[in-house]
């Protein structure tokens, strides 16, 4: 079946310094989403994306679509304390225009 | 305007016992979701409701799980009898039918211990 993988699974860093993370897909996708868990609550949605090669800005969150439609990328330049939390990535399975598949997440501390 | 409301925060329950998870999505959303999440298998789609009827229950794990949806603005999953593997969190996302009808938006989860 469908799997999303995220990379890295944790990250320590700097306050101030730059984020990469991604998200690889055993097959293709046509939508992907970013979505942040803060601590103790449930996931916001950060960015979504709808096309090959799409690069869609969120303040300091940059996200792109891949042109393989496997993969996608998000950004945090200049990382502060509450960019604390867990990433996922997430994409759509199936038919219609609810179900959608979680990644495992990228949990990012943010060292002040 | 109040968002996804989930009650209770916190259950702890004995091994057998029931548990009933409560959800009241954002007014004016026609759509529910109950996720539940878990370190290893994360974030998983327990069963979708769409204007109050069960639409896709694939991901309910077994019949001791259950959910309702009496009205537009009240959900439950139930858990009879509950095993300590049921232990997560469980989230209840909501989103209308209107508009960008990717983003859910998500309650701040019930965190379920059964011992």
């Amino acid at each position: 079946g469908q799997q999303l993988n995220q990379s890295p699974q944790s990250m320590f860093i700097q306050e101030g310094e730059d984020v990469s993370m991604n998200c690889t897909s055993s097959s293709i996708f046509n939508t992907w989403l970013w979505y942040k868990q803060d601590p103790g609550v449930g996931p916001v949605l950060l960015i979504a994306l709808y096309k090959a090669g799409e690069l869609t800005s969120n303040g300091r969150l940059t996200a792109q679509f891949g042109i393989t439609r496997k993969d996608s990328f998000l950004n945090i330049s200049a990382s502060i304390p509450s960019d604390v939390g867990i990433y996922f990535c997430a994409g759509p399975t199936g038919s219609g225009t609810y179900k959608y598949i979680f990644g495992t997440g990228t949990r990012l501390k943010v060292l002040a | 305007d109040a968002g996804v409301i989930q009650s209770p925060r916190h259950e702890v329950t004995e091994m057998g016992q029931e548990v009933t998870l409560r959800c009241k999505p954002i007014s004016g959303h026609n759509s529910l979701f109950w996720y539940r999440q878990t370190m290893m298998r994360g974030l998983e789609l327990l069963i979708y409701f769409n204007n109050n009827v069960p639409i896709d229950d694939s991901g309910m794990p077994e019949d001791r799980f259950s959910a309702k949806m009496p009205n537009a603005s009240f959900s439950t999953l139930k858990i009879q009898p509950s095993e300590p593997r049921d232990s997560a969190v469980y989230f209840c996302a909501s989103r209308p039918d209107r508009g960008r009808l990717d983003e859910q938006f998500f309650g701040p989860g019930t965190r379920l211990t059964v011992l």
